[in-house]
């Protein structure tokens, strides 16, 4: 099965609300990180986490070791935020990443 | 300026030619990472590198080989290409003073016709 599983697999918002995406891992793994792919195929970096909460800006992610999963809230959602978010997870021990399938969102006006 | 560069950005190749991405790198990184990215499957590890000199497979690395000459190159070669590698590649650095956080490169298109 998948071993990081991203949910759900497409999203349409409407500009100025609210949303949370999800990243489920059915492997060990201390790291985290949370990757935006723009329309133009770049793949930017969001979040790079331990355990924990970080925010930046209208974007805020959690990792959760002990529950296994990571949360990435969008608020007020901008016409920029469109594009495709990835998180990664790092296998414990062996510094490989294994990445979720994605998060297609479509921010519409 | 951009850290991790990655040539050709488009390539067209036909069944059965050689193929060489290439990726370089200015963040000094130790480790490289070269991936694949197909629509459905987000990006898979197809080989990866702990330093100049050292290769290792990632989980998809049959058909493709590496080299890592030097601590800001990293190449990934195509033997024998096929169709079925047809793809968006991707080249990241990372090192363990930051937990191989990774950092990207812009892609390679590649068509094997």
């Amino acid at each position: 099965g998948d071993q990081v599983k991203q949910s759900p697999s497409a999203l349409s918002l409407q500009e100025g609300t609210n949303s949370a995406l999800r990243c489920n891992f059915s492997i060990a793994t201390t790291t985290v990180q949370w990757f935006l792919q723009n329309p133009r195929g770049s793949l930017m970096n969001l979040f790079y986490l331990v355990p924990g909460t970080k925010e930046n800006g209208r974007l805020k992610s959690t990792f959760n070791s002990k529950e296994s999963y990571s949360t990435l809230h969008i608020r007020d959602a901008q016409l920029e935020d469109s594009g495709t978010y990835f998180c990664a997870a790092e296998n414990t021990g062996n510094y490989k990443y294994v990445f979720g399938a994605g998060t297609r969102l479509k921010v519409i006006a | 300026e951009a850290a991790v560069t990655q040539s050709p950005r488009n390539k067209v190749a036909v069944t059965g030619g050689k193929v060489t991405l290439s990726c370089n790198q200015t963040n000094n990184h130790n480790n490289m990472y070269w991936y694949r990215q197909d629509t459905g499957h987000g990006l898979r590890l197809i080989h990866y590198s702990y330093g100049a000199g050292s290769t290792e497979k990632g989980d998809i690395p049959d058909g493709y080989k590496a080299s890592r000459p030097s601590q800001e190159n990293f190449s990934l070669i195509l033997e024998l290409a096929t169709p079925s590698q047809t793809s968006v590649y991707f080249c990241a650095s990372g090192d363990w003073d930051r937990g191989f956080e990774q950092y990207f490169g812009p892609g390679t298109r590649l068509t094997v016709l």
